[in-house]
C-alpha cells in the first residue's frame, strides 16, 4: 500500500536545529519530496532527493535517506522564526500512474 | 512569470450541487495535478493531466472529473457535493510528468 507517515508536532528554539521525520511505504519511488505550507498560501518545494541517494545538502538544508528502512529525515539548521510551518514529506511512486503521496504534515513550532 | 493561478479563491456551495475549479499552469508548463487537502491532513492525489490525456487518477469517486484544455489550462468538476467535500483544492503544473510540481493558492469550497 501507499502510506506516508510523519510526526504532527515539533516545537523548537530559535538557533536550535530541527529535524522532522518521515516513513514511506512504496520502495519503488524514485523521488521523495519535503514540501512547507505557511498559513493560507500554497505548497512550496523545499527539496527532493532521488532514491538512490544517500544524502542532500542545500544550505540550511540536509536531508537524509535510509531506504533499507524506508525513513527520511530533514534537518534544518540554525531554525529561525520564519521556518515555521506545516512541512510535508511526500514520495512519487512509480506505480500505479504519475501521482505524489503527501504526509499528514509536522507543524515546525519555532520559538524566539 | 505569473505562477499557477486559480479561481475562484474561495466557493460557497450547498449538499447536492455542483462545482467548476479552475487552474491555468505556468507558462511552459504542459502538466497539471489536482490535490484535495481536506483541513489538518496532507493534499491527496485527484488527477494528473498530460498534454490533454489523464494520466493519473487517485482513489476519488466518479462524481470528481477533470480535462485539460489546448491552452493547457484545466478544470476540476465535482457533482452532487457531499459536506466531506469541503476542502482546499491545490492545483500544481509541472513541465513534464515526473518534473517539480509548482503549486497554485488554492481554492477553499465550502460545502453546507
Amino acid at each position: 500500500g501507499e502510506d506516508v507517515e510523519q510526526s504532527l508536532f515539533l516545537s523548537v528554539r530559535e538557533g536550535d536545529s530541527s529535524v522532522i521525520n518521515c516513513t514511506y511505504t512504496d520502495s519503488s519511488s524514485t523521488y521523495l519530496y519535503w514540501y512547507k505550507q505557511e498559513p493560507g498560501a500554497g505548497l512550496q518545494l523545499l527539496t527532493y532527493i532521488f532514491s538512490n541517494m544517500d544524502m542532500k545538502q542545500d544550505q540550511r538544508l540536509t536531508v537524509l535517506l535510509n531506504k533499507k528502512d524506508k525513513h527520511l529525515s530533514l534537518r534544518i539548521a540554525d531554525t529561525q522564526t520564519g521556518d515555521s510551518a506545516i512541512y510535508f514529506c511526500a514520495e512519487s511512486p512509480n506505480t500505479g500512474g504519475f501521482k505524489t503521496i503527501f504526509g499528514a504534515g509536522t507543524r515546525l513550532f519555532v520559538k524566539a | 512569470d505569473a505562477g499557477v493561478t486559480q479561481s475562484p479563491t474561495h466557493l460557497i456551495k450547498t449538499r447536492g450541487q455542483h462545482v467548476t475549479l479552475r487552474c491555468s499552469p505556468i507558462s511552459g508548463h504542459k502538466s497539471v495535478s489536482w490535490y484535495q487537502q481536506v483541513l489538518g491532513q496532507g493534499p491527496q492525489f485527484i488527477f494528473q493531466y498530460y498534454e490533454k490525456e489523464e494520466r493519473g487518477r487517485g482513489n476519488f469517486p466518479d462524481r470528481f472529473s477533470a480535462r485539460q484544455f489546448p491552452n493547457y489550462s484545466s478544470e476540476l468538476n465535482v457533482n452532487a457535493l457531499l459536506l466531506g467535500d469541503s476542502a482546499l483544492y491545490l492545483c500544481a503544473s509541472s513541465w513534464g510528468l515526473a518534473d517539480e510540481q509548482f503549486f497554485g493558492p488554492g481554492t477553499r469550497l465550502t460545502v453546507l
